[in-house]
């Protein structure tokens, strides 16, 4: 069946650092592809997506390209802020009418 | 516009009582999801709706009901609580359709527990 798979947190980085969080899923045919970002004490919320191959997502910074070939999404940053601290999701859906199915999450701590 | 929200969000529950997670949006989406969010764990998906009156399962859906009776709201039961209940709870939704972004809108949570 489909799934997504995150590297593991948690991550902890200094401010300023670059950030990488890799993410693979497995799916036939060509899914939607979303990272979602849950900061402390809220629900989610859309960071990024992208629909079709070689497509790149960006939003505040964070950037993921959709690599047919590699079936991966990785969530990178040149220089992380306090404020990135949150928890990370990769997500996929088949088509509009599919649930979406999220990964474990990724914890980010940016320290100061 | 206040999007989607949950009432309540925070509650303790003991053992056996019951109590109904209220979710609530006014964006006139069409599906709406529960999801339950373990420590340290991904979102599991409880139950969805497509639309009023059509409900269905999710991966974990032992334990709890649901109904659809308006677009807007989206109730979620839990009968006879238990601890392997305690979790947060988010309801989400989005639209489904010719202009759907693919987009999930989420809650802010409810966070229950049962002791």
């Amino acid at each position: 069946g489909n799934s997504v798979t995150q590297m593991e947190g948690p991550v902890t980085l200094s401010e300023e650092a670059f950030l990488t969080i890799n993410c693979t899923y497995t799916a036939t045919g060509y899914p939607s592809l979303f990272w979602y970002v849950q900061y402390p004490g809220e629900g989610l919320q859309l960071l990024l997506k992208a629909t079709k191959a070689d497509d790149k997502g960006s939003n505040k910074g964070f950037e993921a390209t959709y690599r047919k070939e590699t079936t991966s999404f990785h969530l990178e940053k040149g220089s992380v802020q306090v404020s990135d601290s949150a928890v990370y999701f990769c997500a996929l859906r088949k088509t509009s009418y599919d649930k979406v199915i999220f990964g474990p999450g990724t914890s980010l701590s940016v320290i100061p | 516009n206040a999007g989607v929200t949950q009432t309540p969000k925070f509650r303790i529950l003991k053992i056996g009582q019951s109590m109904t997670l209220q979710c609530t949006q006014d964006m006139n989406h069409n599906y709406m999801y529960w999801y339950r969010q373990d420590p340290g764990m991904g979102l599991k998906l409880i139950y969805y709706s497509v639309g009023a009156g059509i409900t269905d399962k999710g991966e974990v859906p032992n334990g709890y009901n649901v109904s659809r009776s308006t677009t807007e709201d989206f109730p979620l039961r839990l009968e006879l609580a238990a601890p392997s209940q305690t979790s947060v709870y988010f309801c989400a939704s989005t639209y489904e359709g010719n202009r759907n972004t693919g987009e999930l809108f989420f809650g802010e949570g409810s966070r229950l527990t049962v002791l």
